[in-house]
């Protein structure tokens, strides 16, 4: 089963602009990933947000939970050519053995 | 050493072949994972050892065989597999559970022919 959904599928923009992917999950959550994929081969771990946390940063990313909307987003800023890749929210279940990865959002920055 | 090594890259086999994916890592991670992705889409959760148990099996078929050798290495055995099986496979590790993100290798591209 799917346990996140994403939006959009695919976002294509210019280098310099910003880009926010959206993960809506059905059931409760310990927390919240995200991961980014280049061009299908191993997924990188880019930021875990906890299930108490509603905010977290990390360099050009910007995370947001919202535990009463099953929702979270990603905010990548000022975006670089080298950020076009697919982005996956995850979600776990089972204490945290079983995670679930979202349909992904593939990033397309042009130069 | 903050890898997850997979071997290997690229495989070609046959449906009658025997070959196994193998995945180290050396993190001192106590749990490791097996996930299958085709293209364009998710990942798939196949298998979970925990503490070198298997503590999930996605109800994958028997022609996929995990094993773990050690709390550093994970094996992938295949066996009589069909053309859509094919797929890119990934390993993964965490610290215990998911809690703190997972570490992943950069897969095994496997074509069944």
């Amino acid at each position: 089963s799917q346990q996140g959904e994403e939006d959009p599928q695919a976002l294509s923009i210019q280098e310099g602009e910003n880009a926010t992917m959206n993960c809506s999950y059905k059931t409760s959550i310990n927390n919240l990933q995200w991961y980014r994929q280049n061009s299908g081969r191993g997924l990188v771990h880019l930021i875990l947000i906890r299930s108490n946390e509603r905010e977290k940063h990390s360099g050009r990313l910007r995370v947001t939970l919202d535990t009463s909307k099953k929702s979270s987003s990603l905010l990548i800023t000022a975006s670089r050519a080298a950020d076009t890749a697919s982005y996956f929210c995850a979600t776990d279940e089972n204490g945290g053995f079983k995670t679930i990865f979202g349909a992904g959002t593939r990033l397309f920055v042009k130069a | 050493d903050t890898e997850v090594t997979q071997t290997p890259k690229h495989l070609v086999m046959g449906m009658t072949n025997k070959k196994s994916l193998k995945c180290e890592q050396h993190m001192g991670h106590r749990a490791m994972y097996w996930y299958k992705q085709k293209a364009k889409k998710p990942p798939e959760l196949m298998f979970v050892y925990s503490y070198e148990k298997l503590s999930i099996n996605e109800s994958v078929p028997s022609r996929f065989s995990p094993e773990c050798p050690n709390s550093s290495l994970l094996n992938l055995h295949l066996h009589a597999l069909q053309p859509e099986d094919s797929a890119l496979y990934l390993c993964a590790s965490s610290r215990t559970g998911g809690n703190y993100g997972y570490t992943f290798g950069s897969g095994t591209r496997l074509t069944v022919v």
